[in-house]
């Protein structure tokens, strides 16, 4: 199995919005609804932001959504803020109980 | 509040052993399946293993299968994971990660230790 692929940055004006890409395949993205997203600030865990495509975690700011298209899911982050900047990484389950993840996406805020 | 606690990490050389804790607080363990994720220095995520609620169902990731097992011992709150033959690209920090599924396997992880670091080196 392959990693998802990511871009490996991304980057917006405080307020704006931004949207970060996950694309697999057939076997994984596009054949199961369990696509989550993480972010990690440095020297930090991962916190998880979306699961299950578009489900938030609580706490989770409603300004952070996840959507799915066939092999690509996405994660939006709208109204962007200072402490949004981070690596966010997506995940999905790929069948015979093994989970893949993409490579990350340095979000910088501007 | 819920709380996940690694031990075991250190130094190693190739092909030796090592034994990673994770002792969980703050939620009734034997109702979650967990998970093993690393991440190498400065590098993306690696799912590693899972471990169904009650210990039966086990699965791990093609790179450790054969010489990583997970397990766990509900009666006193502990998940383990037995790592042999080690190999310089096993150098990584290992997290203990709760299931968000509860009982049933959702594959996203709501809780992260805080990580314990292994390293593989002669």
């Amino acid at each position: 199995q392959s990693a998802l692929t990511q871009p490996p940055s991304a980057s917006g004006s405080p307020g704006q919005s931004v949207t970060i890409s996950c694309t697999g395949t057939s076997s994984d993205v596009g054949d199961y609804n369990l696509v989550s997203w993480y972010q990690q600030h440095p020297g930090k865990a991962p916190k998880l932001m979306i699961y299950e495509v578009s489900k938030r975690p609580s706490g989770v700011p409603d300004r952070f959504s996840g959507s799915k298209s066939g092999n690509t899911a996405s994660l939006t982050v709208s109204g962007l803020q200072a402490e949004d900047e981070a690596d966010y990484y997506c995940s999905s389950y790929a069948g015979s109980n093994s989970v893949i993840f993409g490579g990350g996406t340095k979000l910088t805020v501007l | 509040e819920v709380q996940l606690v690694e031990s075991g990490g250190g130094w190693v050389q190739p092909g030796g052993s090592l034994r990673l804790s994770c002792a969980p607080s703050g939620f009734t363990f034997n109702t979650y399946a967990m998970h093993w994720v690393r991440q190498a220095p400065g590098k993306g995520l690696e799912f590693v293993s899972s471990i169904s609620s009650n210990g039966v169902t086990t699965y791990y990731a093609n790179s450790v299968k054969g010489r990583f097992t997970i397990s766990r011992d509900n009666s006193k709150n502990i998940l383990y994971l037995q790592m042999g033959s080690l190999r310089a690209e096993d150098m990584s920090v290992y997290y203990c990660v709760r299931d968000i599924g509860g009982l049933r396997w959702s594959f996203a992880f709501d809780y992260w230790g805080q990580g314990t670091l292994v390293t593989v080196s002669s």
